[in-house]
């Protein structure tokens, strides 16, 4: 499986932009980025995905490089319910039952 | 439901004590999964169901652990004879499956304490 590196940990002040950094330069050209994050003591929950094109929802922005090497996850307006680890992870094109293989992620600290 | 229910919340067991863990998931997900998460950032992924069938078992230690998902009924994981090393809060997830919409939805977790 393609690995992906992400800091250990980052800090934000409230109401603030966040980016959050992920190299995977092992990507196959099939690969997803996929982003999931663990609110404390909650299951991960999915925040967005992508394969080559930048990508908008209503919880994040996800940019990717144009080589694919890497990927940064932006929260634009960071909250206090932000404050989760955050996960990158790459999946498999028509990998829909595969498990997700989670690396250490990165643990997110809001500053109000 | 519109949500992964996973019971119960907390289980402890002694040392070489079974260990049954419950999972129910969205209604109209074909997919489960059980991932197990030691450390506070650890996942292991253990096995994934499409329906009532194993998908894939590759991350289950064989000899203990056995999970099922039966039709009508809610999926199960059960560890028969459980170690300190067990110890972890053990998520369940479920999808629609169909890709690239596959995202997983995460349950609460069950958080068991082996003594």
């Amino acid at each position: 499986d393609a690995k992906t590196t992400q800091p250990n940990s980052m800090e934000s002040n409230e109401e603030e932009p966040v980016h959050l950094p992920c190299n995977h330069s092992t990507i196959s050209g099939t690969d997803y980025i996929h982003w999931y994050r663990q609110l404390p003591s909650q299951g991960p929950e999915y925040v967005i995905h992508g394969l080559t094109s930048n990508v908008n929802n209503r919880m994040a922005s996800l940019a990717i490089a144009e080589d694919r090497k890497s990927s940064t996850l932006i929260l634009h307006r960071a909250t206090l319910r932000d404050a989760a680890v955050y996960y990158c992870i790459l999946r498999t094109s028509g990998g829909g039952a595969d498990g997700l293989t989670f690396g250490k992620g990165t643990h997110l600290i809001i500053q109000p | 439901g519109e949500e992964v229910a996973q019971t119960p919340k907390h289980l402890v067991r002694g040392e070489g004590q079974k260990a049954k863990l419950y999972c129910a998931p969205i209604k109209g997900h074909s997919y489960v999964f059980w991932y197990q998460q030691v450390l506070k950032n650890e996942f292991k992924f253990l096995i994934s169901f499409q329906n009532e069938n194993v998908f894939d078992e590759t991350g289950m230690p064989k000899e203990r652990f056995s999970a099922k998902c039966l039709p009508n009924s809610p999926c199960s994981l059960e560890i028969q004879a459980t170690k300190l090393e067990d110890s972890a809060v053990y998520f369940c997830a479920s999808s629609q499956g169909q890709w690239p919409y596959n995202e997983q939805f995460f349950g609460p977790g069950t958080r068991l304490t082996v003594l």
